[in-house]
This record gives structure tokens, sequence and C-alpha cells, in this order.
């Protein structure tokens, strides 16, 4: 079975820092990984994904992610926050490149003035 | 080509009543996926639908609720005699048939059971 572990179900950080938010997974078989976005009152928005090849895979808004195969992870980071990074961002493990996803339970990112 | 169009997008219900979620796939999309995501929560799957067919539903509470996805029109999630603990927003995504092919998500619905 699948899982994802997201560690901090909150974090801030000031606007011009880096944005670091962890996302570790539980898998048997070679995973698709995936983090989302959620505004508030709003929809899934994909901000990345790894598939195969390359293990830096860079995303939308200036974020990327990192694949870690050995330590099972899959961190998400961008180098300078901005306001509008606000929101609630979720990281999805799928075994069939992203039909049936296993989520982890989210972390809020807040973006302090 | 439009996206995964979910309506209501907010829905207000009293306890008892029935709720019906309408889900439509993007064009060309014959597979359709439902999450719930409970408040303060991630999202969790409940059901993995095609056309006329329930393929996995390992996540649909056994009780007041189903899922149907016709031949023609919307995927609708039906909850019967809803309660308080229904409430929460319920999301939808949809694929298309072929392999290793990305799932979209729609906007949401979300459910208030008052």
């Amino acid at each position: 079975a699948q899982s994802v572990t997201q560690l901090g179900s909150h974090v801030s950080v000031s606007e011009g820092a880096l944005v670091l938010l962890r996302c570790n997974y539980s898998s048997s078989v070679p995973p698709y990984l995936f983090w989302y976005v959620q505004y508030p009152n709003q929809g899934l928005q994909l901000l990345l994904k790894y598939t195969t090849g390359a293990t830096l895979v860079k995303g939308i808004n200036g974020f990327e992610a990192e694949f870690k195969k050995s330590e099972t992870s899959f961190h998400l980071t961008k180098p300078s926050a901005h306001m509008s990074d606000a929101a609630e961002y979720f990281c999805a493990v799928s075994p069939d490149y992203g039909q049936n996803f296993v989520f982890g339970p989210g972390t809020r990112l807040s973006v302090l003035p | 080509n439009a996206g995964v169009m979910q309506n209501p997008r907010h829905l207000v219900r009293r306890r008892g009543q029935e709720a019906r979620l309408r889900c439509s796939p993007m064009k060309g999309h014959s597979h359709v996926y439902w999450y719930r995501q409970l408040p303060e929560e991630g999202l969790k799957f409940m059901v993995y639908l095609q056309k006329e067919n329930i393929i996995d539903e390992s996540g649909m509470p056994k009780e007041r609720f189903s899922a149907e996805f016709p031949k023609e029109g919307p995927s609708i999630l039906r909850i019967q005699q809803v309660v308080r603990g229904d409430s929460a927003a319920y999301f939808c995504a949809s694929s298309p048939p072929a392999q290793n092919t990305e799932a979209f998500f729609g906007q949401g619905t979300r459910l208030t059971v008052v």
C-alpha cells in the first residue's frame, strides 16, 4: 500500500525567504510523484510532477522538487517566497502516472510580509 | 477544450436530504475519479468509474453513497440522507482511456449540511 506523509501541517516563511515543504512516501513500486496547490475555496492545480528521467523537476511559479529514491522523498522548494504563494500544498503519489492518487494531508503555507 | 466541470460549486442541504453532485469530464475522457476532502484534511479517494462501470469503489462509505457514470451525461455522486459529517469538498478528476495519462481535477463541490 502506498502512503504519503508531509512534515508540518503549517509552515510560515517571510516574503523573500526560502520555501521548503517536505514530502515522504512509501510505495512498493516505483511511484509517480506530484505536487498540487490549492488556493482558498479553489480546486487543485498541478505544480509539478515526477514520472521518469531527471530527478530535479521544475514546475510553475518558480517551484521545483527533487526525487530522492534513497530517502523516499520529494520535497518542494522555491528560492524566494511571494505573498501569492500562500495556499495549501498537497503531495501525492500514483502508481499509474496520475490516475489513482494517494494524497498527503497537506501543508498550509503562510507568507509573512 | 473546457476543463473538468463540477456543479454546483456550493450545495447546502438539511440533514436527511439527498445531495447530487455532478461531474462532466474533459472532452475525450472516459475515466472519472471522485475524491472527498474533509475539513483540515487531504483528499481521500472514493471511487473510480469508467463509462457505465464502477471499477474501484474501495473508498466509498458502505451506506448512503453511490456513484454512476452513464453512457451519456455527467458522472453523479449521490449522497442519501445526508448528515453533518458529510460536509466536505468533493472533487472529481477525469482522464483519457489511454495508459500513462494524467488526470485533471475539477474545481470541486463544497457540500454543507445544516
